[in-house]
């Protein structure tokens, strides 16, 4: 089957550091995204993986092992604004369907 | 350049009832994807449209349909509606050879 996994809930302080991870078991690998989504709103895009690596971008950075089958995404000099829900998303076999994790809410507390 | 735009953003229906909801993707993007979000499960594939063609679906019941038009704006229809139908149905499209999506505002559902 295809499933993926992320911790349901993570607290922070503001100006820390934050790792989500994300671990996924799909039929076929074309990719990873992360997505932002603050309540209420729709989800907006952070990154996108396809390669093994540590992609950065600002004070984001997405890091990729297609052989172990995970992710994880480096939130650095944590805001208030980034209190949301991160979502980690594959596109598998075919690239036409994105499957998605739960989501990780993420409080950033002062 | 205008996002994608859902309407209606908010519906409310009864048990029983039909519904149908639009989305119109970014110009010029030709794949526009649903999902269903509801807090317990998070983001449900439900279909994906390319030039008026149904690519994949997911796993849910015949009572949800989609279509495309030729113009790129897709409908879902969701007919004999259920409680558990309550959710927020998200849009999404993406650009000819590549990956990601922009997301619309979303409808939120509720039937009661």
């Amino acid at each position: 089957g295809q499933n993926i996994d992320q911790p349901t809930e993570m607290t922070a302080t503001e100006g820390a550091i934050v790792q989500i991870n994300c671990t996924y078991q799909t039929s076929g690998f074309n990719g990873l995204f992360w997505y932002q989504q603050h309540a209420g709103e729709a989800p907006t895009f952070l990154s996108y993986n396809v390669l093994d690596g540590l992609e950065e971008k600002g004070r984001f950075s997405s890091f990729l092992s297609r052989s172990k089958g995970y992710s994880y995404l480096l939130l650095k000099e944590l805001q208030m604004k980034d209190s949301a829900s991160y979502l980690c998303a594959v596109i598998g076999t075919g690239g036409f369907k994105t499957i998605f994790g739960a989501g990780t809410r993420l409080f950033v507390k002062a | 350049k205008a996002g994608v735009t859902q309407t209606p953003r908010y519906l409310i229906k009864t048990r029983g009832q039909q519904v149908t909801l639009s989305c119109s993707p970014i110009s010029g993007h030709r794949s526009v994807s649903w999902y269903q979000q509801t807090p317990g499960q998070g983001l449900q594939f439900l279909f994906e449209y390319f030039s008026e063609t149904q690519r994949n679906k997911g796993n849910f019941p015949g009572r949800f349909s989609g279509r495309q038009f030729s113009n790129s704006r897709s409908e879902m229809n969701v007919s004999t509606l259920e409680l558990g139908d309550s959710a927020l149905y998200l849009c999404a499209s993406t650009p000819e050879g590549a990956y990601g999506y922009t997301f619309g505002s979303g409808t939120r559902l509720t039937v009661v």
